[in-house]
């Protein structure tokens, strides 16, 4: 049972315009909730994190939105450019642990 | 720079025969984790040391262990590799504290021939 969930496996998006990726999770004990960012031949590297007590967290150009009741993050990165290409992964966790639950990723293609 | 690093970065192992992945730290981290990633796929966890404390997930499979000598170093031996083993296995580190993230090592892929 995948408890955390990224439906799109890939998006294209035109420089400088917005990408909206999304993830779904179904455990309303994840409290805590990251995006990390991997290039190929690389290991995943932290992005932004958004705390349940908090809707919105912002970090120059990437800002995650977190929806609790749809149990549904956002991540936003406006504007786009082509070195954001890259498979984006979001994470869940929840209190009283250091365990992770990752989604499948989304690939990024930003076009110039 | 402080960082995780994993060698090697790619192994080639035969069916049944152990094979050892080693990952070190840089930024005495007490937590270690180890994942196995395939195509496609979410990582997934396979177990994680808080300090020495080894936590191991219930549906990792008996043919995987590991071993933490000291803060620095952890090592994931699978004992008798199947071609469903071959995948990217990916270290990570984090603070103890809750809310830090994870700083990962580039990984290393494993093929079983």
């Amino acid at each position: 049972d995948q408890q955390v969930k990224q439906n799109s496996p890939s998006l294209s998006v035109q420089e400088g315009r917005i990408s909206i990726l999304n993830c779904d999770y179904t455990n309303s004990m994840f409290d805590y909730f990251l995006w990390y960012k991997k290039y190929p031949a690389e290991g995943p590297t932290f992005l932004i994190s958004i705390s349940s007590i908090k809707d919105k967290n912002e970090d120059g150009r990437f800002t995650v939105f977190l929806n609790k009741s749809a149990k549904h993050l956002s991540l936003h990165i406006v504007p786009s450019q082509p070195g954001d290409s890259a498979v984006y992964f979001c994470a869940a966790s929840r209190s009283g642990t250091y365990k992770y639950i990752f989604g499948t990723g989304t690939r990024l293609k930003v076009l110039a | 720079d402080a960082m995780v690093i994993q060698n090697p970065r790619y192994q080639v192992t035969q069916f049944g025969k152990p094979v050892t992945l080693s990952c070190s730290q840089t930024l005495n981290h007490n937590v270690m984790y180890w994942y196995q990633q395939k195509s496609s796929q979410a990582p997934k966890l396979l177990f994680h040391y808080y300090d020495k404390d080894f936590n191991n997930e219930a549906d990792t499979p008996d043919n995987f262990q590991s071993r933490r000598p000291n803060t620095s170093f952890c090592f994931l031996d699978i004992r008798s590799p199947g071609l469903g083993d071959a995948a990217m296995y990916l270290c990570a580190t984090s603070r103890e504290t809750r809310g830090n993230e994870q700083f990962f090592g580039p990984g290393t892929r494993l093929t079983v021939l």
